[in-house]
């Protein structure tokens, strides 16, 4: 299957600062990234949609301004958590989709963000 | 109501089980179906992607899919240890993707 990347695997940062996680699609174009929170033993919690070229769609309650979502390219979308705080540590999630109708969605391998 | 339901279980079988997963599922739009195993702290890896009602082989796994029914199922034959994860099933409809809430597999030695 297709190749995506996520870097890091695990931060641990101080309260206050920002964070930022990358997800790169390796062999293929993705039109379409999406990005994920998820608590232990829970499922995946969906917290925005990127079009490439375009800004984010956020679900509801996702603050926009707290998690900043970039999808520059075909092959690259970030998310910022600005001034994380311990509620903020979670694993979080990307996967992309070249889009299309019958396409399929790859993730990547999670990245675990602890706020001390 | 949901968009799928799945039972989280967890499950626990013995090696070489046959294992049984189910989802069901409300919306009519859905057009593809697909599994993911998830291993703890990690991403989803697809397993199975499918599109028409019937069953689909890979392996030890199995996919079936009943449209009229609203109902997919993922067959593990012979399970083993490393088949312990969390299974996701999924539907897509235009590039939207759905998501069970997963079940907890543990297959016991």
């Amino acid at each position: 299957g297709a190749v995506v990347s996520q870097h890091p695997s695990w931060v641990i940062c101080k309260s206050g600062t920002s964070v930022k996680i990358e997800c790169r699609s390796l062999d293929f174009q993705a039109t379409t990234m999406f990005w994920y929170r998820q608590f232990p033993k829970q499922s995946l919690m969906l917290m925005a949609t990127s079009n490439e070229g375009s800004k984010a769609t956020y679900e509801q309650g996702v603050e926009k301004d707290k998690f900043l979502i970039n999808h520059a390219s075909l092959t690259l979308s970030t998310l910022t958590v600005t001034s994380a705080h311990p509620e903020d540590s979670s694993f979080y999630i990307c996967s992309a989709s070249a889009g299309g109708a019958n396409e399929k969605l790859f993730f990547g391998s999670g990245t675990q963000l602890s706020v001390l | 109501q949901k968009e799928v339901e799945q039972d989280p279980g967890p499950l626990s079988v013995p090696e070489g089980a046959i294992v049984s997963l189910n989802c069901t599922y409300s919306n009519s739009a859905f057009q593809y179906f697909m599994w993911y195993r998830q291993y703890s702290r990690k991403g989803p890896e697809l397993l199975m992607y499918t599109y028409s009602s019937g069953n689909k082989e890979d392996g030890r796994f199995t996919a079936q899919v009943d449209k009229s029914s609203k109902y997919i199922s993922l067959f593990i034959r012979d399970s083993q240890p490393s088949d312990s994860a969390t299974y996701l099933c999924a539907m897509k409809t235009g590039n939207q993707f759905y998501f069970g809430t997963g079940t907890s597999l543990t297959v016991i030695p």
